[in-house]
């Protein structure tokens, strides 16, 4: 069955650092990856979407990258700030229709 | 203008009561959806609605019931409640079916069930 993982469930990293978060997928090729972020006690939050043809996207400060050979994605975010604490999850179109599974999540929380 | 909003944010029910959940969305979208994120944080889809055709309906009991009476709306009712339905509920929509549509979700529906 489809599997994805995404790194260790929780990640502390300096401020001004950049953080990196992955996201592994097992028997599965899908078409594109998307990133959501999600903050306590909201809903998940559209971030971005890589192609499998792309094999990078950046948007601001945030950067994802999509290596369909490794079956992984890596999210970055460059001089994080406090304010990019957040929970953010990776998700694939495993069965068409646009029905969205999403991996375990990473808690990501940017100190001073 | 909240794009996806959802009624009640909480509810807390006994075990072996019926609920339902309402979604509304002022998107223009075709396709919505239920999710379910437990306790271990994990989200994983229920159901969704095109059109206000049900097209995607995962192994979920059927004490869980949607209803769409039109595209703009899909409501949840949970019958004969269980401790094991404690969850968070997001309603979600996307522009339509298609394979990369970003999906916007709702605030939650925080259920505890006693």
């Amino acid at each position: 069955s489809q599997k994805i993982e995404q790194n260790s469930e929780a990640l502390n990293i300096q401020e001004g650092k950049t953080a990196t978060l992955t996201c592994n997928y097992t028997n599965y090729s899908p078409a594109y990856l998307q990133w959501y972020r999600q903050d306590p006690g909201r809903g998940p939050v559209f971030l971005l979407l890589i192609r499998e043809n792309e094999k990078e996207k950046r948007k601001e400060r945030l950067k994802v990258t999509f290596d369909t050979t490794l079956k992984q994605s890596l999210f970055h975010i460059t001089a994080s700030q406090p304010a990019d604490s957040a929970t953010y999850l990776c998700a694939l179109d495993i069965g068409g229709g646009n029905k969205l599974t999403f991996g375990t999540g990473t808690q990501l929380k940017v100190e001073l | 203008d909240t794009a996806v909003s959802q009624t009640p944010k909480y509810l807390v029910t006994q075990m072996g009561n019926d609920k339902s959940i309402k979604c509304e969305q002022n998107l223009g979208h075709d396709t919505m959806y239920w999710y379910k994120q437990d306790s271990k944080k994990f989200l994983k889809i229920m159901f969704s609605y095109n059109n206000k055709e049900l097209i995607i309906n995962e192994t979920v009991p059927n004490r869980f019931s949607p209803k769409s009476p039109d595209k703009a709306h899909l409501n949840l009712h949970i019958n004969s409640l269980e401790l094991g339905d404690s969850a968070v509920y997001f309603c979600a929509s996307s522009h339509d079916r298609t394979s990369g549509n970003t999906i916007y979700f709702g605030e939650g529906s925080w259920l505890t069930v006693v």
